[in-house]
Order: C-alpha cells, then sequence, then structure tokens
C-alpha cells in the first residue's frame, strides 16, 4: 500500500487569498488525484495529475482556480486560488493501488475553511 | 447529478448484529463498485469491491452484494464491532472516474 501524507492538515483562510496544498507519496506513482468533499457531499474528483503533462480537469472545475503541479512521480500541488467561503471544504489527494486496479489510497486530507 | 447514492446519512447498530448499508447508482455502465471506509481526520481506506459480473463478494465480517436490474448495492458487516463505527463510502467506476455517495455514518453501539 502506498503511504500518503498532506500539508497542511487544516487551514484557515481569509477571503480572496490563496492556498497551496501539498501531496507527498512514499512510492513512484503515474497517475495522482485531487477531490473535493464539501460538507454533506459525495468526494468529486478535481483533477488527475500526470508527471510531465498538464493536469486533466474535470467538468466544473478549471486550471485558474485549481492550479496543479506534478513535478515528479512522489509529489503534487493543488493551490485554490482566490479563495470564497464556497471554497471551504476537505481537499484530499490520491493513487491508484496499482496499475490495473481502480482502488485508490487516499490521503488524510485538507480540510480548509474560508471566512 | 448524484449518479451514486447513499440515502442512509446514518445507521446505528448494536455490537454483534449485522449492519447493513446501502447504495443505489443510475448509471449502467458502471462496471466496478467499491466501499470506503472513513475515521475522522483519516482519508478514506479502501475495504471491499466487486465486479459488476459478480453478485457476491465476501471478505472476513465484509460481504459486499450486487443487484445489477436494480442497480442496488449493499454492503453486509456481520458481526458488526464498535471499531467498524465510521462513514462508508459508497463508489463506482466505469472509466478513470470514481463517483462517490454522499457516505453513511455507522454506530456500532457497544
Amino acid at each position: 500500500s502506498a503511504v500518503i501524507s498532506q500539508k497542511p492538515s487544516r487551514d484557515i483562510c481569509q477571503r480572496g487569498t490563496s492556498l497551496t496544498i501539498q501531496c507527498q507519496v512514499d512510492s513512484q506513482v503515474t497517475m495522482m488525484f485531487w477531490y473535493r468533499q464539501q460538507p454533506g457531499q459525495s468526494l468529486t474528483l478535481i483533477a488527475t495529475a500526470n508527471q510531465g503533462s498538464e493536469a486533466t480537469y474535470e467538468s466544473g472545475f478549471v486550471i485558474d482556480k485549481f492550479p496543479i503541479s506534478r513535478p515528479n512521480l512522489t509529489f503534487s500541488t493543488l493551490t485554490v486560488s482566490n479563495m470564497s467561503p464556497e471554497d471551504s471544504s476537505i481537499y484530499l489527494c490520491s493513487v491508484l493501488a496499482s496499475g490495473f486496479s481502480y482502488e485508490q489510497y487516499f490521503g488524510p486530507g485538507t480540510r480548509l475553511t474560508v471566512t | 447529478d448524484q449518479q451514486v447514492k447513499q440515502n442512509s446519512p446514518s445507521l446505528s447498530v448494536q455490537e454483534g448484529r449485522i449492519s447493513i448499508l446501502n447504495c443505489d447508482y443510475t448509471n449502467s455502465m458502471f462496471d466496478y463498485f467499491l466501499w470506503y471506509k472513513k475515521y475522522p481526520a483519516e482519508g478514506p481506506t479502501f475495504l471491499i469491491s466487486i465486479s459488476s459480473i459478480k453478485d457476491k463478494n465476501e471478505d472476513g465480517r465484509f460481504t459486499v452484494f450486487l443487484n445489477k436490474s436494480a442497480k442496488h448495492l449493499s454492503l453486509h458487516i456481520v458481526p458488526s464491532q464498535p471499531g467498524d463505527s465510521a462513514v462508508y463510502f459508497c463508489a463506482a467506476t466505469g472509466a478513470n472516474n470514481l463517483f462517490f455517495g454522499t457516505g453513511t455514518r455507522l454506530t456500532v453501539i457497544p
């Protein structure tokens, strides 16, 4: 199994500012995923980050709002830009359990509150 | 539009009894279904899965049943233990995207 860490674990931010969330995996992985879980909602995929290429965003999410970096096979960042209270969520990164698996391992999440 | 639905936000069960968590989906193209368990301040952890070509998969105390005609799956935990208290998410996939339900909070009462 993969061990995934995220920083920060939580933060309270002012409206209009940006926050960068880091995700570190203890093994090399091709695909990393970023999810959002808003209060009372299901986990929603924001984007898929492949090393060496631009992230692929799901419908409703754009690069200007959620820029993603993937500098190597063990690390990724997600930035939440120009935040509003509606961005208050838990943000999670995940990786596939194996190249041929649908199962994903998740990080512990970053709880973001925007005031 | 929510493609995976968990209509029960919470469930309480006595220790030793069976816990049954339900999940419905709308997309008949889903070919793989998963259950995740989530403790507070932790990310979801994979629990058990089932392929659409099967109707049952068992792993220890956990059994997942799939009824494709009803587009319904359920997770049975027997016997339930206090350590099973967590939020359980079902998820479904047919491509590269995992679609999650909103979760059911299970409380197992000692």
